[in-house]
């Protein structure tokens, strides 16, 4: 199993331009996240999905959109990148029994340079 | 609300020395605690975690954590650091007997010298 996948490995945006990360699991998970750390600031959450078609906003939300259209994908999308959004992005997901203590798995992550 | 408090952005042992990585939480009904590891240019692994069973928790690699809930506290030891040890450690949270999303520390650099 190849576990969590993300694509691309590292991107550099001019400001303004738009992209898409595109995240991908294999382990049948249910629920699935976006997470972007900066130094300093540990991870925070910016989108999530407890399924097929579903979406929920994190903490940090505002300038990213998600979509889930099939349960082993989850997508994060830049509009229009601005330099702030900088930072490294980290895809996860766990089986989704719908309690708290399951075990997230995370993808190697995607580095992004806004300029 | 919930939060992880991590006391100590880097933390600097020797070889063989304890290893001690503080977190404290905050937490309005019984938390399950996850400590994390970051290699470089990785993402994030499970160490270990409390989900209310034994309130010491042995993870991988010789770490282990103990709950102590009238500290909040959920510290990270190892008895003997290893080179390979050299690594960012995240605490997190999530609350709730229902599901809740994980809350994580802004994390420690555990740096080993020979």
């Amino acid at each position: 199993n190849a576990g969590v996948t993300q694509t691309p490995k590292f991107r550099v945006l001019k400001t303004g331009q738009s992209m898409t990360l595109l995240c991908a699991q294999d382990m049948n998970h249910e629920y699935m996240y976006w997470y972007r750390q900066d130094p300093g600031m540990g991870l925070r959450l910016i989108h999530y999905s407890v399924g097929e078609g579903t979406t929920a906003k994190g903490e940090v939300p505002d300038g990213y959109n998600v979509s889930r259209l099939k349960k082993q994908n989850f997508l994060l999308g830049l509009e229009s990148a601005a330099p702030s959004q900088t930072s490294v992005y980290f895809c996860a997901s766990s089986y989704g029994l719908g309690r708290g203590g399951e075990t997230q798995y995370f993808g190697p992550g995607t580095r992004l340079l806004v300029l | 609300a919930q939060s992880v408090t991590q006391l100590g952005s880097h933390v600097s042992v020797s070889e063989g020395a304890l290893v001690l990585l503080r977190c404290n939480y905050s937490s309005s009904v019984p938390p399950y605690l996850f400590w994390y590891v970051q290699y470089p240019n990785q993402g994030l692994q499970l160490l270990l975690k409390y989900t209310s069973a034994a309130t010491l928790v042995k993870g991988i690699n010789g770490f282990e954590a103990e709950f102590k809930k009238s500290e909040t506290s959920f510290h990270l030891t190892k008895p003997s650091a290893h080179m390979s040890d050299a690594a960012e450690y995240f605490c997190a949270v999530s609350e709730g007997s229902g599901y809740s999303t994980l809350t994580f520390g802004k994390g420690t650099m555990l740096l080993v010298s020979p």
